[in-house]
């Protein structure tokens, strides 16, 4: 099974509105944390928000914000007023306690983010 | 202070031969992670290394591919005869520790790997 899905491939949104990417995992650990990354074309990976576990607040990081629902094991990223600068590819990414010695991150398949002027 | 440093960016490799990727981790860090990204795909975890020590090397293919971190230098991901399936981009990433669930790893900018 899948232990990070992000299913939308592709997403378009109008510069200046809000959008928000999807992403689902899948884990029996209690303790584990979320992590959005940001890929653009240039190929780098730019860490955006990250959420614990057992955090009682949703995470916020200026424009990004993470919608989680833990009941629902869906952590969703929220990007206000979008920008042209947006447009990139975005990763979920997880990290259970319980991934061995490593802690190593589990991404999702990512979803391409094109904002329109 | 500068971040998580990998050279070379580009590199063309013909069939048979081998790949070094150089990864410097950031200053103060003593764990470093090597991540590959195949065309269209999320990011795969190959090797944790910590300085001489390989602690989990679970997504490392079996043959051909192999790392270090040694006590002086930057960590070395090798893959001897590369094939056409190893073009991916590689990603190092370092963390000053085995810390809480939110430590975060910090990623260089990939080295992109194409073989002829």
């Amino acid at each position: 099974a899948q232990k990070i899905t992000q299913t939308q491939p592709g997403m378009f949104v109008q510069e200046k509105e809000a959008v928000t990417l999807d992403c689902t995992y899948d884990t029996s650990d209690p303790s584990y944390g979320l992590f959005w990354y940001k890929q653009p074309s240039s190929g780098e990976m730019i860490f955006l928000i990250y959420q614990g576990s057992y955090d009682q607040q949703n995470a916020t990081e200026g424009r990004y914000s993470l919608n989680f629902q833990k009941a629902r094991k869906s952590a969703n990223l929220v990007i206000s007023a979008s920008q042209l600068g947006d447009s990139a590819m975005y990763f979920c990414a997880m990290r259970e306690a319980s991934s061995g010695s490593a802690r190593q991150l589990t991404f999702g398949s990512g979803t391409q983010l094109t904002v329109l002027p | 202070n500068a971040g998580v440093m990998q050279n070379p960016r580009h590199l063309v490799r013909r069939r048979g031969q081998e790949a070094r990727l150089r990864c410097s981790p950031m200053k103060g860090h003593s764990h470093v992670y090597w991540y590959r990204q195949l065309p269209e795909e999320g990011l795969k975890f190959m090797v944790y290394l910590q300085k001489e020590n390989i602690i989990d090397e679970s997504g490392m293919p079996k043959e051909r591919f192999s790392a270090e971190f040694p006590k002086e230098g930057p960590s070395i991901l090798r893959i001897q005869q590369v094939v056409r399936g190893d073009s991916a981009a590689y990603f190092c990433a370092s963390s000053p520790g085995l810390a809480g669930e939110g430590s975060e790893q910090f990623f260089g900018p990939g080295t992109r790997l194409t073989v002829l």
